[in-house]
């Protein structure tokens, strides 16, 4: 089985700065794929930044990178030079190949609200 | 543009009553799924569909049932509605080989029991 953990239940920024959201995960799977989406006040679901377990180089996404250390089972996103707009609901979330069975489920983590001031 | 769309924003229904919550994908993605989000527990999977008529249960399916009649259209059904099913609900649809590509949702929708 999957397991994502966010452990950070809510987390403060001021605007411009870098923040860190932490998410740790567990499979047995060797090929397994993270995600990061951002969810608003208005509740709809934004894809911000995929990692693959195979990729060599963490990925980024304009001021969205993913810190991905395989070994620590870990997959933090870093958001630079944060906005107003920045304030949601942000979920780490994982799919498994499990040989071609999965059909991509997401298991998600329990999710961490950014909250950037002025 | 890529969507997801679901039948309702907001519904109110009583204890009892059956529930039928519609998510419509226009991207002719074969994987189609039906998660609830509850504060502290994230997303947590209810059923999922790989191809027209087949379903597979998710985490969560206990009061639950779904229907993939078309591609496009995946069902979500409560037969017997409780309080404890209150709850928001997210439809997503994905291409089929899902673990390396995102999903997409719909907007979701705020389910009230009384």
């Amino acid at each position: 089985a999957q397991k994502i953990t966010q452990t950070q239940p809510g987390m403060f920024v001021q605007e411009k700065e870098a923040v860190t959201l932490d998410c740790t995960y567990d499979t047995s799977d060797p090929s397994y794929g993270l995600f990061w989406y951002k969810q608003p006040s208005s509740g709809e679901m934004i894809f911000l930044i995929y990692q693959g377990s195979y990729d060599q180089q963490n990925a980024t996404e304009g001021r969205y990178s993913l810190n991905f250390q395989k070994a620590r089972k870990s997959a933090n996103l870093v958001i630079s030079a944060s906005q107003l707009g920045d304030s949601a609901m942000y979920f780490c979330a994982m799919s498994v190949n499990a040989g071609g069975t999965s059909y991509g489920k997401l298991t998600f983590g329990q999710g961490t609200i950014l909250t950037v001031h002025p | 543009d890529v969507k997801v769309t679901q039948s309702s924003r907001y519904l109110v229904k009583r204890t009892g009553e059956k529930v039928f919550l519609e998510c419509v994908q226009d991207m002719d993605h074969e994987n189609m799924f039906w998660y609830r989000q509850d504060p502290g527990l994230g997303l947590r999977l209810i059923y999922f569909s790989y191809d027209v008529k087949m379903k597979e249960k998710g985490d969560i399916p206990e009061g639950y049932s779904v229907s993939r009649e078309k591609k496009e259209r995946f069902s979500l059904i409560l037969e017997s509605a409780s309080t404890n099913q209150t709850s928001m609900y997210l439809c997503a649809s994905s291409p089929r080989l899902a673990w390396r590509n995102e999903q997409f949702f719909g907007p979701g929708t705020r389910l009230t029991v009384l």
